[in-house]
């Protein structure tokens, strides 16, 4: 089991670019979780699908940002038009049934 | 809106002593509430988790204290040791079919030797 898998690990665009982030859960895992860590505002929940239907975008920035889970095996996390404020560690995470388990994160630098 | 409040910020023990760390929620449909860990360069990681059917749960030097009343708990970390230096999060969410997590801002925690 090499738990949650993501990349890259890390990641620095332009402002203004587009960023694509990648997520491989805990195969066998129901539920796929994104969430946003910065130091001023700690871990922030993005988004959440289960058994690859999106169950809830709450905390996404509506305009730029989108996610989506094509396959059991993997979820997206895309960021358009990168600003600085979104420069933070993005970490994915999967769980069955409560426990849920990380991945090492991609940290996102917006310059 | 915050709907889990951690504190403190930072705490620093000696080793050997007991660190507490607090948090206290808003939401009385949470009924699950884990602590996770998460050292430098890391990501979080599940430490300890209690259901309110119960107002205590150990797991070695590890105690979660709970109460649901006053809608707080408590992770206590006895003979803190200077390897339990780490940034601790309190979570909480409703369970269910639905569940995510919501975090309070962490406590940084060193132990000093």
């Amino acid at each position: 089991n090499a738990g949650v898998i993501q990349t890259p690990r890390h990641k620095v665009t332009g402002k203004g670019q587009e960023a694509t982030l990648w997520c491989e859960p805990i195969s066998g895992h129901s539920a796929v979780f994104w969430y946003r860590q910065t130091i001023v505002q700690g871990l922030e929940f993005l988004t959440y699908f289960r058994n690859q239907a999106p169950i809830d975008d709450s905390g996404m920035p509506k305009e730029r940002f989108s996610a989506q889970m094509p396959n059991q095996s993997h979820s997206t996390l895309k960021i358009q038009s990168t600003q600085p404020q979104d420069s933070a560690v993005y970490l994915c995470a999967s769980s069955f049934p409560s426990e849920v388990f990380f991945g090492k994160g991609t940290r996102l630098t917006v310059v | 809106q915050q709907q889990v409040r951690q504190s403190p910020q930072s705490l620093t023990v000696w080793e050997g002593e007991t660190a507490i760390l607090n948090c206290s929620y808003e939401d009385s449909t949470f009924d699950y509430f884990p602590w996770y860990h998460q050292f430098p360069g890391e990501s979080p990681a599940l430490l300890i988790a209690i259901r309110p059917v119960s107002n205590k749960k150990e797991d070695g030097r590890f105690t979660i204290f709970f109460n649901k009343r006053e809608k707080k708990f408590s992770l206590h970390i006895a003979d803190s040791q200077p390897g339990d230096s780490a940034t601790y999060f309190c979570a909480a969410d409703s369970g269910g079919s639905n569940a995510k997590l919501t975090f309070g801002k962490g406590t940084k925690l060193s132990v000093k030797s």
